[in-house]
C-alpha cells in the first residue's frame, strides 16, 4: 500500500529563519510528486510536480527537491505570509494519488 | 483563483435531508475528482471520473452519489448523512488522470 509521510506536523518559524519540510514515500513505482500549499478554509493550491530523482523546482522562497525516497520543501528565509499547511501527494504507476497529512508551518514576524 | 468553482462554499444539512454540492471547471481538464479533508487527516479520494466515466469509487458509502453530466461538470449528491460525515469536501480537475490536480475551495459540510 502507498504511503507518504510528512514531518515535521507542525513547524514554528521566526521571520527569515529557513528551514526544510520532509515527505517520505512508499509507492508502487513513482510516476510523480506534487506540493501543495493550503490556508485554512480553502483548497489546495498547486505549488510544483516533481518527476525523477535529482530534479528541483523553485518558486519565490520555496525549492522543491526528490530523491528515490523523499522530497524536501526547503523555505528560504520565510515571511509571515509563509505560514500554510504545506502537503505533499505522491502519483504511483498503478494511478494512485496519495496525500501526506501536512506540514503547518507558522512564521512569527 | 485556480479555475475550479464549488457551490455552496458552507453548507448545514440535518441527517434525513438531501443537498447537492457543485463543482465546475472551465480549464479543459478531462478528470475531475471528489476528495473529503478532515481535521488533522490526509486528504482522502472519493472519486475520480475521467472523461466523464468513473473510474474510481473508494469504498465510498452509497450516501454519496456522484454525478458528472459532462467534462466541465462534477455534483456530489447526498443523502441521509451522518454527523461523521462532517469535513471540508474538495473537487479537483487535472488536463489526465496522471497529472497535477487543481483544487476548489472547497464545501465546508457539517451535519447535525
Amino acid at each position: 500500500e502507498d504511503q507518504v509521510t510528512q514531518s515535521p506536523e507542525a513547524l514554528r518559524l521566526q521571520e527569515g529563519e529557513s528551514s526544510s519540510l520532509n515527505c517520505s514515500y512508499t509507492v508502487s513505482g513513482l510516476r510523480g510528486l506534487f506540493w501543495y500549499r493550503q490556508d485554512p478554509g480553502k483548497g489546495p493550491e498547486f505549488l510544483f510536480t516533481l518527476y525523477s530523482a535529482g530534479e528541483e523546482k523553485e518558486k519565490e522562497r520555496l525549492k522543491a527537491t526528490l530523491t528515490k525516497k523523499e522530497s524536501f520543501l526547503h523555505i528560504t528565509a520565510p515571511k509571515p505570509e509563509d505560514s500554510a499547511t504545506y502537503l505533499c501527494a505522491v502519483f504511483s504507476n498503478d494511478y494512485k494519488l496519495s496525500f501526506g497529512a501536512g506540514t503547518t508551518v507558522t512564521v512569527r514576524a | 483563483e485556480t479555475g475550479v468553482t464549488q457551490t455552496p462554499r458552507h453548507l448545514v444539512m440535518g441527517m434525513t435531508n438531501k443537498k447537492s454540492l457543485k463543482c465546475e471547471q472551465h480549464l479543459g481538464h478531462n478528470a475531475m475528482y471528489w476528495y473529503k479533508q478532515s481535521a488533522k487527516k490526509p486528504l482522502e479520494l472519493m472519486f475520480v471520473y475521467s472523461l466523464e466515466e468513473r473510474v474510481e469509487n473508494n469504498s465510498v458509502p452509497s450516501r454519496f452519489s456522484p454525478e458528472c453530466p459532462n467534462s466541465s461538470h462534477l455534483f456530489l449528491h447526498l443523502h441521509t448523512l451522518q454527523p461523521e460525515d462532517s469535513a471540508l469536501y474538495l473537487c479537483a480537475s487535472s488536463p489526465r488522470g496522471d497529472t497535477e490536480a487543481f483544487f476548489g475551495q472547497g464545501t465546508r459540510l457539517t451535519v447535525v
